[in-house]
């Protein structure tokens, strides 16, 4: 069985510029997350898929940052425009039901 | 809100031998889930061990073992004949039981294991 990819595996960018960040989840795993770990600091939850409807994302920062997820399936996280606050590891996760989450192996993102 | 700390941001042993990275935690709720993660330098992060609240037995999974202490919060993780293979970064991570079931993690602690 496939793990969770994410794709680029890292990612730099000039401040105001956009990238988005892919994610593709274990097949069936309807649960899908958002987290980024800013360098030496915890790793913060930014939202959750259940299939294509967003349940929570009161952990995104602002504006700047839209994720969707199309048909269920993969996600993505888009940043515009990046600042440099942006820089981090961003991890998805996926899980089948509540018990536990499966994580990717995270894109990390180098806003210049 | 629930916070998890994770207050050694570096650790070391020596090959064989036996370390306990420690966490602690707050919460209001009463049955909530804590884990412990593993991420090897440059790969994803895989669930070392679980600890349901409501069980007052500490979870075991071969050579890693949890010292779960409801009252006093603390949820840290023993490893035993310690491998070169430990060498991670180790994250605490507290997950509720209603909502949205999102992690809520600790900074981390690095382990080293010296041969």
């Amino acid at each position: 069985e496939a793990g969770v990819t994410q794709f680029p595996s890292h990612s730099v960018i000039e401040k105001g510029q956009t990238v988005t960040l892919r994610c593709d989840p274990i097949s069936g795993h309807d649960n899908l997350y958002w987290y980024r770990r800013v360098m030496g600091k915890e790793i913060k939850f930014l939202l959750h898929f259940v299939k294509e409807s967003k349940q929570d994302e009161s952990g995104m920062p602002n504006n700047r940052f839209l994720a969707e997820r199309t048909g269920g399936t993969y996600s993505t996280l888009k940043v515009q425009p990046a600042e440099l606050e942006d820089s981090g590891v961003y991890f998805c996760a996926s899980s089948q039901d509540f018990y536990e989450q499966y994580f990717g192996p995270g894109t990390r993102l180098t806003v210049t | 809100a629930q916070t998890v700390t994770q207050s050694q941001p570096e650790m070391s042993v020596q090959e064989a031998e036996t370390v306990t990275l420690s966490c602690t935690y707050d919460t209001s709720e009463s049955d909530y889930y804590l884990f412990w993660y593993k991420q090897p330098p440059s790969r994803q992060m895989i669930l070392v061990i679980r600890q349901e609240a409501y069980k007052q037995q500490n979870a075991t999974e071969n050579r890693f073992s949890v010292n779960f202490q409801k009252a006093a919060k603390s949820f840290s993780l023993k490893i035993s004949d310690s491998q070169l293979g430990d060498a991670a970064m180790y994250f605490c991570a507290y997950r509720g039981t209603s909502g949205t079931y999102k992690y809520i993690f600790g900074t981390g602690t690095r382990l080293k294991v010296l041969a």
